[in-house]
């Protein structure tokens, strides 16, 4: 079992819906948890980040994290074409091994 | 400012040759990722440096993979006697060290090993 679970997509939408993407995790010592949007060709960038569980909400992207479930997601609203990209989760421990873990990425389409 | 570089941004080369790959991290950045991504794949750590530490180098596949990090700056990734399986995109992340999460990447090197 991987450490870190995600849907691969593609997640087809029409522009102007909320996207759900979400990951499961199995090690409880995670405690930051990241989104990375990556287009094409490209190297992912930094969307969102939060430690430990709760919310946080950035413009028309918001973050969740329920630790007690082991599940994170972040969801865009009034999606746009130019969000079609691959979004990576990314969970990192509190201390020791910096390196990120990421899930296998899930591939969102909105369409105009 | 400028970000993570990375050269070549491909590369082809034949099952058994050597190959570095290199990367330019921002500056001031004291830590210093590789990450492999293979097709339809999540990212995978191969090592990590951190200003004058010992490199963690818990995710190396194997010794015919090496890295090096000169001056604390530039960094090179070697792989010797490529493999198929070693075809990839190799992504470098520098970060300020001190932020466990922020860790910026550079559009990686594609290697196709035929």
């Amino acid at each position: 079992q991987k450490e870190v679970e995600q849907d691969p997509g593609p997640l087809s939408v029409p522009e102007g819906a909320i996207v759900s993407l979400n990951c499961t995790y199995s090690n409880s010592a995670f405690q930051y948890f990241m989104w990375y949007r990556q287009y094409s060709r490209k190297g992912p960038e930094l969307l969102m980040y939060t430690y430990s569980s709760g919310n946080k909400e950035d413009g028309r992207f918001t973050a969740q994290v329920d630790k007690s479930s082991k599940y994170i997601s972040l969801f865009i609203r009034d999606s746009q074409p130019s969000d079609s990209a691959t979004y990576l989760c990314a969970l990192q421990g509190d201390t020791g091994r910096r390196a990120l873990t990421f899930g296998s990425g899930t591939r969102l389409q909105v369409q105009p | 400012g400028a970000g993570v570089s990375q050269s070549p941004s491909n590369k082809v080369t034949e099952k058994g040759k050597d190959v570095e790959l290199r990367c330019d991290p921002i500056s001031g950045h004291t830590a210093l990722y590789w990450y492999r991504q293979s097709l339809g794949q999540g990212l995978e750590f191969l090592i990590y440096f951190q200003g004058n530490s010992a490199p963690d180098k818990s995710g190396l596949p194997s010794d015919r993979f090496s890295a090096e990090r000169t001056g604390g700056s530039v960094s090179t990734l070697t792989i010797q006697r490529t493999q198929q399986e070693d075809s990839a995109v190799y992504l470098c992340a520098s970060g300020r060290g001190q932020s466990l999460y922020e860790q910026y990447f550079g559009p990686g090197t594609r290697l196709t090993v035929t």
